[in-house]
């Protein structure tokens, strides 16, 4: 049964910093993983999409990459902000599962400092 | 990406009772889901809205507690039956816009408090 694990729960950070939130999952066989932030009382944002054959996507400030063989990806966030400030969430999708079934993380608690 | 919208945002709900939820996106979809989000636990998929036929559930939810519907390709409702304090969650809608990258998006939820 997939697992997904992401270390640290809650991290608290200076505004300015390079940060890294890590997530690890038990069954290499994915379809796809999906980073998301979730701000509170509010829905899912995606914020990358990561094929199985891919290493790493980036958008703006982030960088998400993707090692299958060994379980794991890593969200790199740079030059953190304020508003960077929620919480973030790493989802997979396993080969030849449900389409839909993204298995979530508990997800990482990002506070930046200003 | 599409945007997507649900009614009611939040609910009150008394014991015994059944809320339905109602999901909108602004375009055509391939793939519409309803999760839920128990308190301090992450996301679970309780289900796949099917256009015009029965929904696909996953293990542990079934369609007498949570009947689902999808008319068309912009709309789906789930209903929360016979609502006990355990049904005390956040219920999310999500689509996949293109099959072939099977990225989703998720509306912003409905929290729903069971007494």
């Amino acid at each position: 049964k997939q697992e997904v694990t992401q270390i640290p729960a809650a991290l608290s950070v200076p505004e300015g910093e390079n940060l890294v939130l890590n997530c690890s999952f038990t069954d290499s066989a994915i379809y796809n993983l999906q980073w998301f932030r979730q701000d509170p009382g509010k829905g899912l944002t995606s914020l990358l999409l990561i094929q199985s054959s891919q290493r790493e996507q980036t958008s703006g400030r982030l960088n998400a990459s993707l090692d299958k063989s060994s379980g794991r990806s890593t969200l790199y966030i740079a030059a953190s902000q304020p508003g960077d400030s929620a919480t973030y969430l790493c989802a997979v999708v396993n080969y030849g599962g449900s389409q839909g079934n993204l298995i979530f993380g508990k997800g990482t608690k990002l506070s930046v400092k200003p | 990406s599409a945007v997507i919208s649900q009614k009611p945002s939040r609910d009150i709900c008394q014991r015994g009772t059944s809320l339905t939820i109602q999901c909108q996106v602004d375009s055509q979809v391939t793939m519409m889901f309803w999760y839920r989000q128990q308190p301090g636990q992450s996301l679970t998929l309780i289900a796949t809205a099917n256009q015009g036929s029965e929904a696909t559930y996953e293990s542990g939810f079934v369609i007498d507690k949570f009947p689902i519907s999808r008319p068309n390709l912009t709309f789906s409702t789930l209903t929360v039956s016979n609502m006990s304090p355990e049904d005390s969650s956040i219920y999310l809608c999500s689509v996949v816009v293109w099959a072939g990258e099977n990225e989703q998006f998720f509306g912003p939820g409905t929290r729903l408090t069971v007494l």
